[in-house]
């Protein structure tokens, strides 16, 4: 079954700095891969997502990248403010149902 | 997007008792998709609920363990059976947005937090 490493398990950042989470992904018929947010005690939200017709996508500060052939994609989020620490969830699907990284924590420090 | 509701948000209960946990949508969604989220981990797939057939189940989760009705395109339940604590967690329910042209936008519901003692 598909398998999804995720890194760093945490992250501090100082607000204004940009942030980098990477996903590696190991099934090629995985074709969807979206990011999620959860705030503590929260759902998780869906942030951003890009399938695999696509390289890059961007939705103002934030923005995914993928390269199938490596099998990894990764979330950029510039400028970051406070109100963007949370966990931070990647995963990967293919026709139905996901498979997701074990998480990021970003502490976006003022 | 879809609006999401899920019942109970969260209990308590005995060992080897069973709770059935239920989720209600606002449109029709043709699927809906169950997940555990264990405290302080990551989200992991149960099983798929297609209405008007059998439950598709991921491995290491069974249909005797964690049944699963669809009996409409707007509603389905998930039930832990003889729980031990080891199934507290966090439930959730999901729904491919009937919305998208295409497949895989998934939204989550609130939750069901389980405590077994």
């Amino acid at each position: 079954g598909e398998n999804v490493e995720q890194h760093p398990s945490t992250l501090s950042v100082q607000e204004g700095d940009s942030a980098v989470i990477k996903c590696t992904y190991s099934d090629s018929a995985s074709n969807y891969f979206p990011w999620y947010k959860q705030e503590l005690g929260k759902r998780p939200q869906l942030i951003i997502d890009i399938r695999s017709n696509v390289g890059e996508k961007k939705d103002q500060r934030i923005a995914v990248t993928l390269n199938k052939t490596a099998k990894h994609f990764s979330l950029h989020i510039t400028e970051t403010q406070p109100e963007d620490s949370a966990v931070y969830f990647c995963a990967a699907g293919s026709l139905h149902g996901l498979n997701f990284g074990k998480g990021t924590s970003l502490l976006v420090t003022p | 997007s879809a609006v999401i509701s899920q019942k109970p948000s969260r209990d308590i209960c005995q060992r080897g008792t069973s709770l059935t946990i239920q989720c209600q949508v606002d449109s029709q969604v043709t699927m809906m998709f169950w997940y555990r989220q264990q405290p302080g981990q990551s989200l992991t797939l149960i099983a798929t609920a297609n209405q008007g057939s059998e439950a598709t189940y991921e491995s290491g989760f069974v249909i005797d363990k964690f049944p699963i009705s669809r009996p409409n395109l707007t509603f389905s339940t998930l039930t832990v059976s003889n729980m031990s604590p080891e199934d507290s967690s966090i439930y959730l329910c999901s729904v491919e947005d009937p919305g998208t042209s295409s497949y895989n936008e998934q939204f989550f519901g609130p939750g069901t937090r389980l405590t077994v003692l």
